[in-house]
C-alpha cells in the first residue's frame, strides 16, 4: 500500500545531541516537504524538495538540514539539538503540485 | 503573501450537533483545501475547494471566492470528528501550503 512513513514517532533526547528524523514514501512523488508544528498551532514549512538532489529552505528559519539522494527518502538532521527545537515535525509528499498532499504521522521531538 | 484566518479558534459541542467552521483569506485562491488533524496528530485532506460546494458524507464545504471565504459544515457530529480543522492555500510557485491557525473541535458524548 502506497504511504509515507516517519520514524521515530516520539523522541526525547539531551541537548547537544545529533539526530536524524526519517521520512520515506512509496508513492513515487517528486515533491517532499518538512513542516514544523507546535501543539495545536498552524504548520510552518522548513524544507522542501522538488526531486533528487533538490532541496530548498522554507519560510520558517530552521537550524536543521535535509538531503534527497533517493526519490523515496527525505531525512531531516539536527546537528546539535536544543530545547527550542522541541516540536512536532511532519513530513509530506505530493504528486500534483499543491494538491494531493499525503502526510506522515509525524515525529514528536522533545529536547531536554 | 496570502494570509489565512480561521474562526472560531475553539468549539465544544455535544454529539449530534451541527457545526460551521470559517476560513477567510486575504487574496484570491486557486488551491484552497481543508484538513482534519486527529488527536494523534495525523493530517487528512478533506476537500479541495477553490470555489463552489462539495459534500462527502456528513461533511460539506463551500467556498465563495469573490468574497474570500470558505465554510466547512459538519452535521450530526460524532466524537471521532474531534481534532483540529485547518484550511490551507497551496501555492503554485513552490507547492507549499499556507495554513490557518486551525479550529479545535471537541465533540462530547
Amino acid at each position: 500500500e502506497a504511504d509515507i512513513y516517519q520514524t521515530p514517532r516520539y523522541l526525547v533526547i539531551g541537548t547537544g545531541k545529533k539526530i536524524t528524523l526519517e521520512c520515506s514514501q512509496t508513492m513515487g512523488h517528486d515533491k517532499m516537504y518538512w513542516y514544523q508544528q507546535d501543539p495545536g498551532m498552524e504548520l510552518h514549512l522548513i524544507h522542501y524538495s522538488y526531486g533528487v538532489n533538490s532541496t530548498e529552505k522554507g519560510d520558517l528559519s530552521s537550524e536543521s538540514t535535509v538531503s534527497r539522494i533517493r526519490t523515496e527518502h527525505f531525512p531531516l538532521t539536527l546537528e546539535s539539538a536544543r530545547p527550542s527545537h522541541t516540536s512536532q515535525y511532519l513530513c509530506a509528499s505530493s504528486g500534483q503540485g499543491p494538491l494531493g498532499y499525503t502526510f506522515g504521522s509525524g515525529t514528536r521531538l522533545t529536547v531536554v | 503573501g496570502i494570509q489565512v484566518e480561521q474562526s472560531p479558534p475553539d468549539l465544544i459541542l455535544q454529539e449530534g450537533a451541527n457545526s460551521t467552521l470559517r476560513c477567510n483569506f486575504s487574496d484570491s485562491v486557486n488551491n484552497l483545501q481543508w484538513f482534519h488533524q486527529n488527536p494523534w496528530g495525523q493530517l487528512i485532506n478533506l476537500f479541495y475547494i477553490p470555489s463552489g460546494t462539495k459534500q462527502n458524507g456528513r461533511l460539506s464545504a463551500t467556498t465563495v471566492a469573490t468574497e474570500r471565504y470558505s465554510l466547512l459544515y459538519i452535521s450530526s457530529s460524532q466524537t471521532t470528528d474531534s481534532g483540529v480543522y485547518f484550511c490551507a492555500e497551496g501555492l503554485d510557485s513552490n507547492y507549499q501550503l499556507i495554513w490557518g491557525a486551525g479550529t479545535k473541535l471537541i465533540i462530547k458524548p
